[in-house]
């Protein structure tokens, strides 16, 4: 089936530790996104990618990096800069035509 | 960004019609307006998106005020599976990031 897999499901990170959170798709997408969602809230954009090794800053990009070598791969670092990264991570891709995001099912991270 | 506001919450009894009201008065000839839902512990899905003209498809129908102020998604017959937060989106047809922007959305109630 074709969709968008993140990985893992929960992901728990250690103080000064950094984690990589994945994010694959096989819908032949050019465009990818990350955004975080905390309780109670909406989602906000991290980072995006339109094309392949090319990334863009979202609204709140501090303490994350990305990188984006594939075209079905997005993979994001939560870095020990983020002092506050508790919260459900999403990763989207876009079907460019009708300007449609489909999303992954989430990573939820949590700090020992 | 034109800004959009919901209900922070409605509730819907099941099989019964719900409209999901969202004002949007600041919005642009070229903004296009799109509906998103999220289920608990999901990731978003897309549910429709117009301009002008009211539209249907199989989830739901998008109702659009004459002056497009204002907007309603309608779904004909609530089940409780359609228990989720729904998001009332503009995205201007000149922006070509697909970016979104997610405010709170309408956390929508259905009772058996």
């Amino acid at each position: 089936d074709g969709g968008i897999t993140q990985s893992p499901k929960y992901l728990f990170r250690k103080e000064g530790q950094n984690v990589t959170l994945s994010c694959e798709q096989n819908l032949n997408h050019d465009a990818m996104y990350w955004y975080r969602q905390d309780p109670g809230q909406g989602l906000r954009l991290i980072y995006y990618s339109q094309i392949v090794n090319d990334f863009q800053k979202g609204d709140i990009a501090e303490g994350y990096s990305v990188s984006r070598e594939k075209k079905e791969s997005f993979p994001l670092t939560v870095t020990s800069a983020q002092k506050n990264p508790t919260a459900f991570y999403l990763c989207a891709s876009r079907f460019t035509a009708k300007n449609i995001q489909y999303f992954g099912a989430g990573t939820r991270l949590s700090v020992l | 960004d034109a800004k959009t506001t919901q209900p922070n919450s409605m509730e819907s009894n099941e099989e019964e019609p719900v409209h999901l009201p969202c004002n949007h008065s600041t919005i642009s000839g070229t903004d296009y307006i799109h509906w998103y839902r999220q289920l608990p512990s999901q990731g978003p899905e897309y549910v429709i998106h117009g301009l002008t003209s009211n539209v249907n498809n199989r989830m739901a129908s998008l109702a659009i005020a004459e002056d497009r102020k204002s907007s309603t998604l309608i779904l004909h017959r609530a089940t409780l599976r359609d228990a989720a937060v729904y998001y009332c989106i503009l995205r201007a047809v000149s922006d070509n990031t697909g970016k979104l922007i997610f405010g709170q959305g309408t956390t929508l109630q259905v009772k058996p």
